[in-house]
């Protein structure tokens, strides 16, 4: 069956730190990958979609980036954190997106930014 | 463009009430929509999906959709709250094309469930 993992599951770190974050999926191959943000009170905000290794897709202009070194990775990164950086990060996987198939959500990340 | 509305951002019920979350979407295209749930702080799990089959869609926990063309609603119920069903619930329709597919969410309604 398949999993997908992330770490760390908090994270505080002060301003102008930098960020990873680490997303991993076991048990399937050449997923869909996507990194998500949720603010508190704002929804889930897709920040980056992946359908291959090194292809990334941005969704929104921000202080982060994302890449995929291997096929069943995802990294988030930052070199320098923003206030506005805090919130609850989730990644996720699916397989074929236009056939109907659901994703599935890692455990979250909580990053706060002091 | 297909997107997705949730009518209330919180709803609250007594607990053995009848649990209705209200979902309209907007697509010109027949849409493969989502239900998902998410506890505190955890990640978000699948509840039950729409692809054009049965338009009544029995879900996990109890829970089921039905989808309404004439009214484009995807209204998620369940006849009897548990106290264990309070979370917050997010409502997501497909959208896309080509190689670019993804889920665009609601901003989610949370549901409490009062003893």
């Amino acid at each position: 069956s398949q999993t997908i993992h992330q770490w760390p599951a908090t994270l505080v770190q002060p301003v102008g730190s930098p960020l990873s974050l680490e997303c991993t999926v076991e048990g399937t191959s050449n997923p869909n990958l996507y990194w998500y943000r949720q603010a508190a009170g704002r929804g889930l905000q897709l920040l980056f979609y992946s359908v291959g290794i090194g292809q990334i897709s941005s969704e929104v202009p921000q202080n982060l980036s994302a890449s995929r070194p291997q096929d069943r990775q995802f990294i988030l990164s930052s070199k320098k954190l923003l206030l506005s950086d805090s919130g609850f990060y989730l990644c996720a996987w699916s397989n074929h997106m236009e056939l109907g198939d659901e994703q599935y959500f890692g455990p979250g990340t909580r990053l706060t930014v002091t | 463009a297909q997107s997705v509305t949730q009518l209330g951002s919180h709803v609250s019920v007594s607990e053995g009430a009848l649990v209705l979350l209200r979902c309209n979407y907007s697509s010109s295209v027949p849409p493969y929509l989502f239900w998902y749930v998410q506890y505190p702080n955890q990640g978000l799990q699948l509840l039950l999906k729409y692809t054009s089959a049965a338009t009544l869609v029995k879900g996990i926990n109890g829970f089921e959709a039905e989808f309404k063309k004439s009214e484009t609603s995807f209204h998620l119920t369940k006849p009897s709250a548990h106290m264990s069903d309070a979370a917050e619930y997010f409502c997501a329709v497909i959208k896309g094309g080509g190689s670019n597919y993804k889920l665009t969410f609601g901003k989610g309604t949370l549901l409490t469930v009062n003893p």
